[in-house]
C-alpha cells in the first residue's frame, strides 16, 4: 500500500537552532514528494516538493531531498525560527489516480 | 483573489442537523478534493472530483454526499450530523500531478 510516517511531535526548540523532520514513505511506483506547513487556524501550504530521486526541493531555508534507496524525504533547516512555529505535514502523490497520502503531522515550536 | 475559498469558515450545529459546506476554486484545476482534519491534525481524504466526476470515495458514512455542479465547485452536505464528524474540513484543488492548493478550513462544531 501507499502511506507517509513522520516523526511524533512536538518538536521544541530554540531559536537558531537546527531542526530535523523525519519522513518515510511506501509507495506502489514513483511517487512526487511535498512537504506542507500549517500555520495556525490557516490552511495547508506547500513548503516544497521533490519530483524524482535524488532531487532536492528547497524553500524559505527549508530542505528536503528525496532519497529513493532509504524512502525518504527528511526535512530540515539550518536555523529555524520563532515564525517556523506550525503543523509540518509530509506527503506523497500518485499521478495516476491524483491521490495523496499525508502523514499525521509534526508540530513545532521554536522558542526565542 | 482567494485561490480556494470555503464557506462557512465557522459552523456550530445541534446533533441531527442537516449542513453544507461550499467550495469554490478559481485556478482552473480539474481535481477538486475534501479533506476532513480531526483533532489531532490527522488529515484524510474523503471524497476527490476530476471533471465533476467522483473518483475517489474513502470509506465514509453515506451520510456525506459531495456535489460537483462544475470544475471549479465542490460542495459538501452532511445529514443527520453527529458529535464525530466534528472537525475541520478543508477543499482542496489540484491540476495533473501537481501540489494542492488548500482553502482555509472550515471548522464544524456538532453539540
Amino acid at each position: 500500500g501507499n502511506s507517509v510516517t513522520q516523526m511524533e511531535g512536538p518538536v521544541t526548540l530554540s531559536e537558531e537552532a537546527f531542526l530535523t523532520i523525519n519522513c518515510t514513505y511506501t509507495a506502489t511506483g514513483y511517487p512526487s514528494l511535498f512537504w506542507y506547513v500549517q500555520y495556525p487556524g490557516e490552511g495547508l501550504q506547500l513548503l516544497l516538493k521533490a519530483t524524482k530521486a535524488d532531487d532536492k526541493g528547497s524553500n524559505k531555508g527549508f530542505e528536503a531531498t528525496y532519497r529513493k534507496e532509504t524512502t525518504s524525504f527528511h526535512l530540515e533547516k539550518g536555523s529555524v525560527q520563532v515564525s517556523d512555529s506550525a503543523v509540518y505535514f509530509c506527503a506523497l502523490s500518485l499521478y495516476n489516480f491524483n491521490k495523496f497520502y499525508f502523514g499525521s503531522g509534526t508540530k513545532l515550536n521554536v522558542k526565542p | 483573489d482567494t485561490a480556494v475559498s470555503q464557506t462557512p469558515k465557522y459552523l456550530v450545529t445541534q446533533m441531527g442537523n442537516d449542513k453544507s459546506i461550499k467550495c469554490e476554486q478559481n485556478l482552473g484545476h480539474d481535481t477538486m478534493y475534501w479533506y476532513k482534519q480531526d483533532s489531532k491534525k490527522f488529515l484524510k481524504i474523503m471524497f476527490s472530483y476530476n471533471n465533476k466526476e467522483l473518483i475517489i470515495n474513502e470509506t465514509v458514512p453515506n451520510r456525506f454526499s459531495p456535489k460537483s455542479p462544475d470544475k471549479a465547485h465542490l460542495n459538501l452536505h452532511i445529514n443527520s450530523l453527529e458529535l464525530g464528524d466534528s472537525a475541520v474540513y478543508f477543499c482542496a484543488s489540484s491540476q495533473a500531478e501537481g501540489e494542492l492548493f488548500f482553502g482555509e478550513g472550515s471548522r464544524l462544531t456538532v453539540l
